[in-house]
């Protein structure tokens, strides 16, 4: 089972909707969790970090945690086609600095 | 302005030749990361250092090495390269206390 897991998609959504994407983790003591996206060809870039419970909530982002069941999530409202790339979940477990990466979610807003 | 930079951009080399793939970044960041990237595996770590003359192996250290003698640099190095080691290589790099780490652009690596 892998430490963190995302669905790959693609996951297709018109312009102007919610786009929402998913990550669980294994880690019961993970602390820091963050979401990164990344455009084809280029380097991950930091959109979201979130460590305690609840929702965080950044201009059309939002990061929702909740640490009983395990998950985290990102809401992206009024999607834009500039919005399509793929998105990273990562989260920190309960030792050191190391990130840890899912697999991402390609998201695919279509005009 | 701070940024990370990675050198070279693109490269290409033979299978056996050593090969470095260099990383700077200018933020006074005491973290520094080497990923890299493949389809199917998404970003693997390969090694870390906490500060100047510390470093550790990650999941995928094998065949690669790094050396940390500043803050500044975390060059890494592929000892005879292989066409395994065919990837993208993002360096990143994060403060002490926060656990945010910032991407360089990467460097695109070819092993033929």
């Amino acid at each position: 089972q892998k430490e963190v897991e995302q669905n790959s998609g693609p996951l297709s959504v018109p312009e102007g909707a919610i786009a929402s994407l998913n990550c669980t983790y294994s880690d019961r003591g993970s602390q820091s969790f963050f979401w990164y996206r990344q455009y084809s060809g280029k380097s991950p870039e930091l959109i979201m970090s979130i460590y305690s419970n609840g929702d965080k909530e950044d201009g059309r982002f939002t990061a929702q945690l909740n640490k009983a069941s395990q998950y985290v999530s990102l809401l992206i409202r009024d999607s834009q086609p500039s919005d399509s790339a793929t998105y990273l979940c990562a989260v920190v477990g309960n030792a050191g600095n190391m990130l840890t990466f899912g697999g991402g979610t390609r998201l695919m807003v279509k005009p | 302005d701070a940024e990370i930079t990675q050198s070279p951009r693109h490269k290409i080399t033979e299978t056996g030749r050593q090969v470095t793939l260099a990383c700077h970044q200018t933020w006074n960041h005491n973290n520094m990361f080497w990923y890299r990237q493949d389809l199917g595996h998404g970003l693997r770590l390969i090694h870390y250092s906490y500060g100047v003359q510390d470093t550790n192996k990650g999941e995928v250290s094998d065949g690669y090495s790094v050396s940390r003698s500043n803050t500044e640099d975390l060059p890494l190095t592929l000892e005879s390269a292989a066409s395994s080691q065919t990837s993208v290589y993002f360096c990143a790099s994060s403060t002490a206390i926060r656990r945010e780490q910032f991407f360089g652009p990467g460097t695109r690596l070819t092993v033929l």
